[in-house]
């Protein structure tokens, strides 16, 4: 089983509209998590942090649930520049270190 | 813009080649970081360090080395390349020195092909 495993997609969605991706661990000892966006042929940039229960930014909202060992990430009002793939990080769980998920493609439409 | 830079870009080579990738940072990170990035895996850490002439291996060292003689530079040398090794290769450099808030931040990556 992979530390950190997401739905690799792609998630198809009309611009507008809202949509959340799910990312669970493995290692309940995980102590931080955190959102990055990736483009097609590009780095991976930072979206967001999560360190509690979670945080918003805009129209990206993450949120944490230790006791299922998930966490997700909301997109509202879509656009079409949102299009590119997200990984899901976790830290910790020891050897202090990040473990990335393969990441969940998203792909907004007209 | 964490003033990251790698170079080269892109990289085909021979199998058996010595290959080196460089990795520039101008704002004086002390953690950086060597990943590399294939299709089915997330990213994945060969390599990184704590400080000039500090570094430490990742969970997939085996066949890189690494060196840091300035602060600013980490230089990362496939020894002798082989096929298995093609991926694409981020640099990274942390704000936080490690730890729970440890935001790491990426260069623009250098895609190497070794046939």
């Amino acid at each position: 089983r992979k530390e950190v495993e997401q739905d690799p997609g792609p998630f198809n969605v009309p611009e507008g509209a809202t949509v959340a991706f799910n990312c669970t661990y493995s290692n309940s000892a995980s102590q931080s998590f955190f959102w990055y966006r990736q483009d097609c042929r590009k780095e991976p940039k930072l979206l967001m942090s999560v360190y509690s229960s979670g945080n918003e930014d805009g129209r990206f909202t993450a949120q944490l649930n230790r006791a299922s060992q998930y966490i997700s990430l909301l997109i509202r009002d879509s656009k079409l520049s949102d299009s590119a793939t997200y990984l899901c990080v976790a830290y910790g769980g020891g050897g202090n270190k990040l473990t990335f998920g393969t990441g969940t493609q998203l792909k907004v439409e007209l | 813009d964490a003033g990251i830079t790698q170079s080269p870009r892109h990289k085909v080579t021979e199998t058996g080649t010595p290959v080196t990738l460089r990795c520039h940072q101008t704002e004086n990170h002390r953690y950086m970081y060597w990943y590399r990035q294939d299709p089915g895996h997330g990213l994945r850490l060969i390599h990184y360090s704590y400080g000039v002439k500090d570094t430490d291996k990742g969970e997939v060292s085996d066949g890189y080395s690494v060196s840091r003689s300035k602060t600013e530079d980490f230089l990362l040398t496939l020894e002798s390349a082989t096929s298995s090794q093609t991926s694409v290769y981020f640099c990274a450099i942390s704000l936080m020195a490690g730890g729970p808030k440890d935001e790491q931040f990426f260069g623009p990556g250098t895609r190497l092909t070794v046939l």
